[in-house]
């Protein structure tokens, strides 16, 4: 089992659409979660970070956290094409005190909007 | 501000070849880290140096060596090249407390090809 799980994809939704993307992970004392957007032929980019149960947004990004069930997940509300782009799930291993600076990330789940 | 800037590139070498990636972290940030994204394996964590001292190290061989210059620059050495380390090898910094949060800022990457 990998330790972190994601859908490759690609995942194709219309623009204005919702676009779910999913993220399971086995460690289940990582603490802390992220999502990072990789566009074709640049570095990745933290998008959303979260660390407790439940939902956090920060503009058209809703983070969704369930430890219980070691699943993280990331919505994009009214899907633009420019969020066309590689979505990086990673979260930090446990005990991070002594992993420090090492994030295990997913392959990403390709997310192609549509006009 | 300045990203985090890397070089080259590009790289090409062949097998049993040494290759030296460089990095310049973002003003500020005394944390770098090192990446390998390899066709199909996503993100491994290499290395991460702080303050010029080694912090923690991914798994990998010890060919995979670096160091962190007192201007917080890096370099990473790959020796006795393989045709799998054929990959994007990305540099990341961050303030202190993004070695907690996971804030990391990526550079543009580096390529390396293993002829």
């Amino acid at each position: 089992q990998k330790e972190v799980e994601q859908n490759s994809g690609p995942l194709s939704v219309p623009e204005g659409a919702i676009a779910s993307l999913n993220c399971t992970y086995s460690d289940r004392g990582s603490q802390s979660f992220f999502w990072y957007r990789q566009y074709s032929g640049k570095s990745p980019e933290l998008i959303m970070f979260i660390y407790s149960n439940g939902d956090k947004e920060d503009g058209r990004f809703t983070a969704q956290l369930n430890k219980a069930s070691q699943y993280v997940s990331l919505l994009i509300r009214d899907s633009q094409p420019s969020d066309s782009a590689t979505y990086l799930c990673a979260v930090t291993p446990a005990p991070y005190y002594n992993q420090g600076g090492k994030l295990i990330f997913g392959q990403g789940t390709e997310l192609s909007v549509k006009p | 501000e300045a990203g985090v800037t890397q070089s080259p590139t590009h790289l090409i070498k062949t097998r049993g070849q040494q290759a030296t990636l460089r990095c310049s972290p973002i003003s500020g940030h005394t944390s770098v880290y090192w990446y390998q994204q390899a066709l199909g394996l996503g993100l491994q964590f290499l290395l991460w140096y702080d303050e010029g001292e080694e912090r923690n190290r991914g798994n990998f061989p010890p060919r995979f060596s670096g160091r962190q210059f007192p201007n917080y620059s890096s370099e990473l050495n790959v020796n006795a090249l393989e045709l799998e380390d054929s990959a994007l090898y990305l540099c990341a910094s961050s303030l202190v407390i993004g070695v907690l949060t996971g804030e990391l800022f990526f550079g543009e990457g580096s390529r390396l090809t293993v002829l």
